[in-house]
C-alpha cells in the first residue's frame, strides 16, 4: 500500500465523450504526476502539479488537462476521447517535485469503444 | 528526455539470478529508478541510484554508472512472485522517463 488512491479503477467511454481520473496523494506530498501506460509499454509523463499549478508537461495534446486542489489532491481531464486513449493512467504522488520518492497508485483503466 | 533502452523478456528458473540490463541517455541526468509491476498492477517502487556503484537490498541490488549511461537490476535466489515487468526510469528534472519493461518469467 502507497498511501496514493485513484478512483475509479475501472471505466468504459465512448469515443468523443469527455472523462475525469481522480487522485488522492500520499499524506505530505504536494506533487502529483500523470503517467499513461499503454498495453505491452512503459508508462509516459503526461503532467506533473506542484501546489496547485501545472509544473511540467509531456508530450500530450491539449485535451489532456488536469486540476491540483488545496489538499494536493488532483483530477485529469481527457476531452473528446479517442480509441488511443484506451490506457492504464497512473497518478503518482511525491514529497516535492525533484520526484526522487515517487510512489504510484493503483492506476484507472480507460477503455475507449 | 532520455531514451531508455532494455530488453524485452528474459526467463529464468527458481532460484537462479536475472541480470536486467538498462542503457539511457545522459543528458540532464538526475537518477535511474527500477520498478516492479506485476500484470494489472501499479509500479511498485525497487530502488533509486544516483550515484556510481551498487546498492543492494535484500535479494535485489542495482548498479549504475554513470559515465557509461549504464545500470542493471540484479534479482537474486528468483521466486515465482518475482515473475513480473521490470521498469527501468530515468529521471530529468522532474519527470521521470520509462523504458518499455523487461518481462521476467521464472520457472520451476
Amino acid at each position: 500500500e502507497t498511501g496514493v488512491t485513484q478512483s475509479p479503477t475501472h471505466l468504459i467511454k465512448t469515443r468523443g465523450q469527455q472523462v475525469t481520473l481522480r487522485c488522492s496523494s500520499q499524506s505530505g506530498h504536494n506533487t502529483v504526476s500523470w503517467y499513461q501506460q499503454a498495453l505491452g509499454q512503459g508508462p509516459q509523463f503526461i503532467f506533473q502539479y506542484y501546489r496547485e499549478e501545472e509544473n511540467g508537461r509531456g508530450n500530450f495534446p491539449p485535451r489532456f488537462s488536469g486540476l491540483q486542489f488545496p489538499n494536493y489532491s488532483s483530477e485529469l481531464n481527457v476531452n473528446a476521447l479517442e480509441l488511443d486513449d484506451s490506457a492504464l493512467y497512473l497518478c503518482a504522488s511525491s514529497p516535492g517535485t525533484a520526484n526522487t520518492e515517487a510512489f504510484f497508485g493503483q492506476g484507472t483503466r480507460l477503455t475507449v469503444v | 528526455g532520455q531514451n531508455i533502452d532494455q530488453p524485452t523478456e528474459m526467463t529464468a528458473t527458481e532460484g537462479a539470478i536475472v541480470q536486467i540490463n538498462c542503457t539511457y541517455q545522459t543528458s540532464g541526468f538526475n537518477g535511474l529508478f527500477w520498478y516492479q509491476q506485476h500484470a494489472g498492477e501499479a509500479p511498485t517502487f525497487l530502488s533509486y541510484n544516483v550515484l556510481d556503484g551498487l546498492e543492494e537490498k535484500g535479494r535485489f541490488s542495482s548498479f549504475l554508472s554513470r559515465s557509461k549511461g549504464y545500470s542493471y537490476l540484479l534479482l537474486k535466489e528468483l521466486q515465482m512472485k518475482d515473475s513480473a515487468s521490470y521498469l527501468c526510469a530515468g529521471l530529468n528534472d522532474y519527470k521521470l522517463s520509462f523504458g518499455a519493461g523487461t518481462t521476467v518469467t521464472v520457472r520451476a
